[in-house]
């Protein structure tokens, strides 16, 4: 079966870090492009870093510097680093297939960051 | 960055509608389009990819038009299943992919 199931995140205070573990089972991470997409509470969906098969690595200019993506092809694994982490972090973060629009996503995950 | 603009915001139908989603992009994405239902606490669900193509899986009842800078989503006849958010999304370019703003379809 074709699934993405996530781990991680969690509560953190302001300026800590969280990382993101994404497993995928029926397909190959490496052979695909992979999305971080986060929906903030209530609001609608951004993406906020891509990796491609060939490991290039994009981020939206909300999260550039801060957020790493990566990927682990031994474990067939997806992953998000999060460090100094900010209040407008908070949100339901998601990993995801891209083919075309994004056709397999994981459960999500909430991201809270909050003294 | 492309904007992606949805209209309306809200919807509200009843059961056997027919609905139109309009979306806009602020500059041309030729056909790389695809529409999204959410539903609450749920991931996305891919419905329509390449501007018209139907996921397979997903309900003939729904389909998507346009190219260029507009397109629209239509529930030939809205079923209690499809009253969720739909969200457009371009993907011109893969490293910069963007979401329209959302349309909650509710219950008239």
């Amino acid at each position: 079966e074709v699934q993405l199931v996530q781990s991680g995140g969690g509560l953190v205070q302001p300026g800590g870090s969280l990382r993101l573990s994404c497993a995928a089972s029926g397909f190959s991470v490496s052979n695909n492009y992979m999305n971080w997409v986060r929906q903030a509470p209530g609001k609608g969906l951004e993406c906020v870093s891509v990796i491609y098969r060939e490991g290039t690595t994009y981020y939206a200019d909300s999260v550039k510097g801060r957020f790493t993506i990566s990927r682990d092809d031994s474990t067939n694994a997806l992953y998000l680093q999060m460090n100094s982490l900010r209040a407008d972090d908070t949100a339901i973060y998601y990993c995801a297939r891209q083919s075309g629009g994004l056709d397999v996503w994981g459960q999500g995950t909430t991201v809270t960051v909050s003294s | 960055d492309i904007q992606m603009t949805q209209s309306p915001s809200t919807l509200s139908a009843s059961v056997g509608d027919r609905v139109t989603i309009t979306c806009r992009a602020s500059q041309s994405i030729s056909i790389w389009l695809a529409w999204y239902q959410q539903k609450p606490g749920k991931a996305p669900k891919l419905l329509i990819y390449k501007a018209s193509s139907l996921e397979p899986g997903v309900s003939s009842r729904f389909s998507g038009s346009g190219s260029g800078t507009e397109f629209t989503l239509t529930i030939s006849s809205l079923q209690p299943d499809d009253f969720a958010t739909y969200y457009c999304q371009q993907y011109s370019s893969y490293s910069e992919i963007t979401f329209g703003g959302g349309t909650k379809v509710e219950i008239k």
